[in-house]
């Protein structure tokens, strides 16, 4: 079993559209979370940081973690074309010293 | 937010030269420095975990002697890919944490270096 499991995708939906983008996972000493958006060809850019459970907001973007059952989500209001892109979940110990990351889902938002 | 730079960005080179990847963290320290591989359509895969000042240290399965890295001060690590091969042709991609952000020590890439080996 993987530590970080994420459906790759691909998943299309409209301009404008909500979407859920989700991760689970198995180790219950994972502390901190993170969402990263990875365009085609470039390094993957810093999304969203979380610790701990709950919910967090940035702009069109929310992230929430639910500790109890090992579950992380990231939700995209009013999707534009520009999110098109590859999603990968991380998430790591207390320490840092090293990041689990999900396969990535591949996310295609069409005008 | 942070930046962290690679060199060269892509690469093409015969078949049993070496090649020497840059990694920079541009404003801010790294106290420690990660390389990955990508696959097409893949996740990343950690090669070795890099702290300035000592030897880095290896995932299983990855050859130290093949993939040397040199994490010589706190703005700079280097992997060299030593004889490559067609078959490390691979997208590289480098991470640096920044600490005393107040948000933990999370990762932030570089844009990465594609590799041709021929």
């Amino acid at each position: 079993q993987k530590e970080v499991e994420q459906d790759p995708g691909p998943l299309s939906v409209p301009e404008g559209a909500i979407v859920s983008l989700n991760c689970t996972y198995s180790n219950s000493a994972f502390q901190y979370f993170m969402w990263y958006r990875q365009y085609s060809r470039k390094g993957p850019e810093l999304l969203m940081y979380t610790y701990s459970s709950g919910n967090k907001e940035d702009g069109r973007f929310t992230a929430q973690v639910d500790k109890s059952s090992k579950y992380i989500s990231l939700f995209i209001r009013d999707s534009q074309p520009s999110d098109s892109a590859t999603y990968l979940c991380a998430m790591s110990l207390w320490n840092f010293n090293k990041f689990y990351f999900g396969s990535g889902t591949k996310l295609n938002v069409k005008p | 937010g942070a930046v962290v730079s690679q060199h060269p960005s892509w690469v093409i080179c015969k078949s049993g030269t070496s090649v020497k990847i840059e990694c920079r963290s541009l404003d801010f320290q790294a106290t420690t420095m990660f390389w990955y591989r990508q696959f097409p359509k893949q996740s990343l895969m950690l090669m070795a975990t890099s702290n300035e000042g000592s030897k880095a240290t290896y995932e299983q399965g990855v050859e130290k002697d093949k993939f040397l890295i040199n994490h010589a001060s706190l703005t700079l690590s280097t992997l060299t890919v030593t004889s490559a091969h067609p078959e490390d042709s691979s997208f590289y991609i480098c991470s640096a944490t920044r600490p005393g952000t107040g948000y933990g020590e999370t990762q932030y890439f570089g844009p990465g270096t594609r590799l041709l080996v021929l």
